[in-house]
């Protein structure tokens, strides 16, 4: 079983609607959970972060955590082509642990 | 406020040679990891340094190795380079022990 588990999609989604992306961890005592999107032939960015359980959220993107399910997701809503990219998932169980990235979902947003 | 930053950009080698990728992470950032992404597949945890440490390393060979300097910038070196070896490497700084990591642009090096 991977550590970090994303489907690799591709997910296509119209403009406009929400975007659903999933995460499943491994490691119950994690504690940090990140959302970052990678363009093609670019870098990660880091999109998300969240610690807690429940929603937070930060502009078009809401990121959940549920631990005792040891699940975390990511909404984009009112999706733009500009959205299309991977979006990783990362999560880190304390703070003298390395970040461990899921594979990665591709998001398409289809005009 | 400058990001993290790489050089060189790219590189090319051929097998057997050596490389060496720097990087400079985030001012006030102290910790720096290294990651390796091959074509079309995820990211690799390399290496970690912190205040000249190396904290933790992932599943490589020795011939990957690097350094942390006074300043906090850093360096990674890969010998006896293999043909597999081409990938984007990236460098990511953090503040001291905490969670966000900020990646740089990458090196991709190319290994013929």
């Amino acid at each position: 079983q991977k550590e970090v588990e994303q489907n690799s999609g591709p997910l296509s989604v119209p403009e406009g609607a929400i975007a659903s992306l999933n995460c499943t961890y491994s490691d119950r005592v994690s504690q940090s959970f990140f959302w970052y999107r990678q363009y093609s032939g670019k870098s990660p960015e880091l999109i998300m972060s969240i610690y807690s359980n429940g929603d937070k959220e930060d502009g078009r993107f809401t990121a959940q955590l549920n631990k005792a399910s040891q699940y975390v997701s990511l909404l984009i809503r009112d999706s733009q082509p500009s959205d299309s990219a991977t979006y990783l998932c990362a999560v880190k169980a304390s703070s003298a642990s390395k970040i461990i990235f899921g594979s990665g979902t591709r998001l398409s947003i289809r005009p | 406020e400058a990001g993290v930053t790489q050089s060189p950009t790219h590189l090319i080698k051929t097998r057997g040679q050596q490389a060496t990728l720097r990087c400079s992470p985030i001012s006030g950032h102290t910790s720096v990891y290294w990651y390796q992404q091959a074509l079309g597949l995820g990211l690799q945890f390399l290496l970690w340094y912190d205040e000249g440490e190396e904290r933790n390393r992932g599943n490589f060979p020795p011939r990957f190795s690097g350094r942390q300097f006074p300043n906090y910038s850093s360096e990674l070196n890969v010998n006896a380079l293999e043909l597999e070896d081409s990938a984007l490497y990236l460098c990511a700084s953090s503040l001291e022990w905490d969670n966000e990591q900020f990646f740089g642009p990458g090196t991709r090096l190319t290994v013929l």
